[in-house]
């Protein structure tokens, strides 16, 4: 069936460097993004999102890349820091749906190395 | 402002026991979402609420699960006869409406013994 995953269980950036975590959909009638950040023992934070009829929205250190071709999407954090450290899902929501529902990925656990 | 808060933060039963798992969403939110999380996955949807109307159940794994949310604000999810498979995170969004993100409490991990 169509879901959302991702493409890395696992990402190791230095600290100060950029991270770039991705994100592969398969559901065409996707309309609107959102990454969240999750930290042990939490519930899922929002980070950013992003409706299909953008390619590209940024916020405080983040920018959330939309590339409707091949059905991708990517979150950037720049200078990540040690407080970056969760890990990150991207979830998706069917135009067509009759609820608010978010269809959510595995996640990529961003690991900092100081 | 406050948060989706959830209780309890823990529980734990013995297999055959029920469970009761509460939410307090955002004050003025309208629409609430259960979602089960189990480890090492993301939250898997299990129903959604706008005001007190159930308007979708098709994530409920069976019919031990039950969901209501009488006065249109808290909202408790009740699991009958729990079994291992049920162990899991149970977390609880709210959102303003159609098209705003969901906002997460922090969840109830249950483990059933």
């Amino acid at each position: 069936g169509e879901s959302v995953g991702l493409h890395l269980p696992t990402l190791s950036v230095q600290e100060g460097d950029n991270s770039i975590i991705n994100c592969a959909y398969s559901n065409s009638a996707s309309d609107y993004f959102i990454w969240y950040k999750q930290e042990s023992g939490k519930g899922p934070q929002f980070i950013i999102d992003i409706r299909s009829n953008m390619d590209k929205r940024q916020g405080q250190r983040v920018t959330v890349l939309l590339n409707k071709t091949v059905k991708h999407l990517s979150l950037q954090i720049a200078a990540t820091q040690p407080g970056d450290s969760a890990v990150y899902f991207c979830a998706e929501k069917d135009s067509g749906g009759g609820a608010d529902g978010l269809t959510f990925g595995k996640g990529t656990h961003l690991i900092i190395q100081p | 402002g406050a948060g989706v808060s959830q209780s309890p933060r823990y529980k734990v039963a013995k297999r055959g026991q029920d469970v009761a798992l509460r939410c307090d969403p955002i004050s003025g939110h309208v629409s609430l979402f259960w979602y089960q999380q189990a480890l090492g996955q993301g939250p898997e949807f299990l129903t959604y609420f706008q005001n007190e109307a159930q308007l979708d159940k098709s994530g409920l794994p069976s019919d031990r699960f039950f969901a209501e949310r009488p006065e249109g604000s808290v909202s408790t999810l009740k699991i009958q006869r729990t079994q291992q498979e049920d162990s899991a995170v149970y977390l609880c969004a709210s959102s303003q409406g159609r098209g705003s993100p969901l906002h997460f409490g922090n969840g109830t991990r249950l483990t059933v013994t």
